[in-house]
């Protein structure tokens, strides 16, 4: 079992929808998770960070943690074509951040 | 404000040949710092972290190792490139003290050859 899982898509929204992204992670101990951007050809940026149970919104972007189920969401609301790209998953694990493989989301216009 | 650079952006070896790949960090005092490694179509593989000057820890048995002979300097090597080490080579930094949130550098593009 892999530590952190993605479904790889690609997942496809329509302009202005809703993009649903969702992450498990197997170590119960884990204390901190984050949601990073990769473009094609780029380097990831952090989207967000949550540490605590239920949601966390900035702006366009709701992140969703469930401790219980260990199970981490991001929700992009009012999709733009610019959200298209692969957004990775990530959870600290020690010293450690692990990476999920990622999921590839497409806006289509 | 904290910068990271990466150099080269891309590279173009030989099998056999070395390899050095060079991190630095501004802004920001006793970062960690970490090399991770992206196949192509594939999620991020860490390969070394450091927490301080001179310590590294590796993540896979491999070719390649690291080294920080500075705070804000982090060196990934080679002595014999072979055509599995292909790939995105990342670099990040975190606060040391908190150690949470990652971030990256541009990145490295190697094609072994």
């Amino acid at each position: 079992q892999k530590e952190v899982e993605q479904n790889s898509g690609p997942l496809s929204v329509p302009e202005g929808a809703i993009a649903s992204l969702n992450c498990t992670y197997s170590d119960r101990g884990s204390q901190s998770f984050f949601w990073y951007r990769q473009y094609s050809g780029k380097s990831p940026e952090l989207i967000m960070f949550i540490y605590s149970n239920g949601d966390k919104e900035d702006g366009r972007f709701t992140a969703q943690l469930n401790k219980a189920s260990q199970y981490v969401s991001l929700l992009i609301r009012d999709s733009q074509p610019s959200d298209s790209a692969t957004y990775l998953c990530a959870v600290k694990k020690a010293s450690k951040i692990i990476f999920g493989s990622g999921t590839r989301l497409s806006i289509r216009p | 404000s904290q910068t990271i650079h990466q150099w080269p952006a891309t590279l173009v070896q030989p099998v056999g040949s070395p390899l050095s790949l060079e991190c630095t960090v501004e802004g920001t005092s006793n970062p960690n710092l970490y090399w991770y490694r992206q196949a192509a179509g594939r999620g991020l593989q860490l390969l070394f972290y450091s927490v301080g000057i001179g310590q590294i820890s590796s993540e896979v048995p491999q070719n390649l190792s690291a080294s920080r002979p500075q705070d804000r300097q982090f060196i990934l090597s080679s002595k014999k490139l072979l055509l599995s080490d292909s790939g995105f080579y990342l670099c990040a930094w975190s606060v040391e003290a908190t150690d949470n949130e990652q971030f990256f550098g541009p990145g490295t593009r190697l094609t072994v050859l």
